[in-house]
């Protein structure tokens, strides 16, 4: 079936780091891509979106390349903040099914002054 | 203009007893959804509902019951807890313009002992 598989946290770095969180995914048509972000006691919001082959996403400094030939969506970013430290999703999303997204199991960012 | 809004916060439940969360969304979104998150497991889709009326299950529908009535509320229904549904409770909302982006409410936290 379609799902979503992220890299293993806890990450840690130190501020101005650069930072990349693997993801990759399988499905059986052409899903649009997502990396949403949860921070600490909150919801989650959407950080940004690819939807279709060779698509950038980017917001606030992070950014993310819809990889059709390989399946991914690496989230990266050219120097993380203590800010960011959250909790980042990559999900996918088939508009055919009512919008319904498949998530994977998150990875925990943890940035250290 | 509140967004999407959860009641109660927190619970706490015995084994067997019955409880709904409230899921209320002011965007005048069609589509909403009831996420379960727990560690290492991302978010999984419980039920969600294309409009006004309709609900269909997601991936662990087992145990919980939903219902929309009027369009900006979904409500999630356990009729009889069990340990194993101690988690966070998510609802999120979306429409079809936006390109289905997800809005999250702030979570449930619900423990059953």
């Amino acid at each position: 079936g379609d799902s979503v598989t992220q890299m293993e946290g806890p990450v840690t770095l130190s501020e101005e780091a650069f930072l990349t969180i693997n993801c990759t995914y399988t499905a059986t048509g052409y899903p649009s891509l997502f990396w949403y972000v949860q921070y600490p006691g909150e919801g989650l919001q959407l950080l940004l979106k690819a939807t279709k082959a060779d698509d950038k996403g980017s917001n606030k400094g992070f950014e993310a390349t819809y990889r059709k030939e390989t399946t991914s969506f690496h989230l990266e970013k050219g120097s993380v903040q203590v800010s960011d430290s959250a909790v980042y999703f990559c999900a996918l999303i088939f508009y055919n099914q009512g919008g319904k997204l498949i998530f994977g199991q998150g990875t925990e960012l943890s940035v250290k002054p | 203009n509140a967004g999407v809004t959860q009641t109660p916060k927190f619970r706490v439940l015995k084994t067997g007893q019955s409880m709904t969360l409230l899921c209320a969304q002011d965007m005048n979104h069609e589509y909403m959804y009831w996420y379960r998150q727990d560690p290492g497991m991302g978010l999984r889709l419980i039920h969600y509902s294309v409009g006004e009326g309709t609900t269909a299950k997601g991936e662990v529908p087992d145990g919980y019951n939903v219902s929309r009535l009027k369009k900006q509320n979904f409500l999630l229904g356990l009729e009889s807890a069990a340990p194993s549904q101690t988690s966070v409770y998510f609802c999120a909302s979306s429409r079809e313009a936006d390109s289905y982006e997800q809005y999250f409410g702030p979570g449930t936290r619900l423990t059953v002992t």
